[in-house]
């Protein structure tokens, strides 16, 4: 089956620090790759995807590639800020055990992330 | 702004009440989910409903019902739960998925409390 390995944090960084959080992934198809969001109190937003191997998705001021060789999608910002704040989702999608089309989503179990002044 | 709403926000009920959560759909999508957040755990999708018809059930016990009367609009009712129930339940809208990279709208959830 599916499934998404993320650093578990939390994780706690000063304003203007570089940020990595790791994902890892196992899917038995050739997934696309997400990276969600969830502020305080709020639903998960979409912050970037990539399709296809090699893809960079970016947003914000985060970056992720797809790297097929390594099953990775690592997220990275080079200067976070104190709105940054949140909980990170790594996720994929592929299709479901129908094998029809109605993928699913597998998401990691998040990264919190806390950004001081 | 997401264009998903939940209602209500909190809810607050005894193992044998019954109750509702509301979710509704402002973007014109034609699939709907519910998923269950608990925490130290990934997000757990228990239904899935496309052009109103379920197409996904994981093993999520009857105690749960979903309805969904239209593509804006999805039900989930509640009876005689269990307290390991508490948790966020959000739910998500999205085109009816013709291929992988779909995205998902979610709503802000609804933070249920079972005492």
């Amino acid at each position: 089956g599916n499934s998404v390995t993320q650093m578990e944090g939390p994780v706690t960084l000063s304003e203007e620090a570089f940020l990595t959080i790791n994902c890892t992934y196992t899917a038995t198809g050739y997934p696309s790759l997400f990276w969600y969001v969830q502020y305080p109190g709020e639903g998960l937003q979409l912050l970037l995807k990539a399709t296809k191997a090699d893809d960079k998705g970016s947003n914000k001021g985060f970056e992720a590639t797809y790297r097929k060789e390594t099953t990775s999608f690592h997220l990275e910002k080079g200067s976070v800020q104190v709105s940054d704040s949140a909980v990170y989702f790594c996720a994929l999608s592929d299709r479901g055990e129908s094998g029809g089309s109605n993928y699913k989503l597998t998401f990691g179990k998040g990264t919190l992330l806390t950004v001081n002044p | 702004e997401t264009g998903v709403t939940q209602t209500p926000r909190h809810l607050v009920m005894g193992m044998t009440n019954k109750k509702s959560l509301k979710c509704e759909q402002h973007l014109g999508h034609n699939a709907m989910y519910w998923y269950k957040q608990s925490a130290k755990k990934p997000l757990e999708l228990m239904f899935v409903y496309s052009l109103e018809e379920r197409v996904e059930n994981n093993s999520v016990p009857s105690r749960f019902s979903p309805e969904c009367p239209n593509s804006s609009h999805l039900f989930l009712h509640l009876h005689t739960l269990q307290p390991e129930d508490s948790a966020l339940y959000l739910c998500a809208s999205s085109q009816r998925p013709a291929g992988p990279s779909y995205e998902q709208y979610f709503g802000p959830g609804t933070r249920l409390t079972v005492t």
